[in-house]
């Protein structure tokens, strides 16, 4: 298996322009998490979701965040509009719904937003 | 979740173990010690994960003390490549619904 892909890798943009990040979970994984990495705030979960159903946003920091999972193989967290403090790299991870679990983390995208 | 203590940097002689310790003194029973690391500009890494017993794989071995307060990760034979930041988090997960918090972790150097 390719593991997690996302995309791009590298985004650089200025503020105000819309951002959409891009993930692609290992298959047959049920569970898919955003996270943000920070040097201040370490690294952060965003939102999750199960089956494709978003169950805890509640690290989601502003109306200007959003994330959808249309299909078990997608999912996109968009910013819009972009700010330099959401300047970061974002990382998605997916895993099975099963206790104990285990994430596997994609590559990330680091994004710059001037 | 409970919360977990790390020292936030150590430093290991390549060849020996490193041993990371990591204080949970708030776990319940039904939460489970995880280990993950980050190497630089790559996404964290899972290593181990354990309940009550002792656990080792390909990787490391995970020491969880009897009152389950505390654990240790033991990376036998420490190379350059395991420089990174390691990070302890205990997650319950029994009722389908969590938020890992990896915390800040501990920065490992292997040095020559």
């Amino acid at each position: 298996d390719a593991g997690v892909i996302q995309s791009p890798r590298h985004e650089v943009t200025e503020m105000g322009q819309e951002v959409t990040l891009r993930c692609k979970p290992i298959s047959g994984h049920n569970s898919l998490f955003w996270y943000r990495q920070t040097m201040m705030r370490g690294l952060e979960l965003l939102i999750y979701f199960n089956n494709n159903v978003p169950i805890d946003d509640s690290g989601m920091p502003e109306d200007r965040f959003s994330a959808k999972m249309p299909n078990a193989s997608f999912s996109t967290l968009k910013i819009q509009p972009s700010e330099p403090r959401d300047s970061a790299v974002y990382f998605c991870a997916s895993s099975l719904v099963q206790v104990p679990d285990t994430q596997y983390f994609g590559p990330g995208t680091r994004l710059t937003v001037l | 979740d409970a919360k977990t203590t790390q020292p936030p940097s150590m430093d290991c002689a390549e060849g020996r173990a490193a041993n990371l310790p990591c204080n949970h003194s708030t776990i319940s029973g039904n939460e489970y010690v995880y280990w993950y690391r980050q190497i630089h500009s790559q996404g964290p890494q899972y290593i181990i994960h354990g309940l009550k017993n002792n656990e080792t794989n390909e990787m490391a071995s995970l020491i969880i003390t009897e009152d389950r307060k505390s654990s240790t990760l033991i990376l036998p034979h420490a190379t350059l490549r395991d420089t990174a930041v390691y990070y302890c988090i205990v997650r319950d997960t029994s009722g389908g619904s969590y938020i890992p918090t990896f915390g800040r972790g501990t920065s490992l150097i292997v040095h020559p």
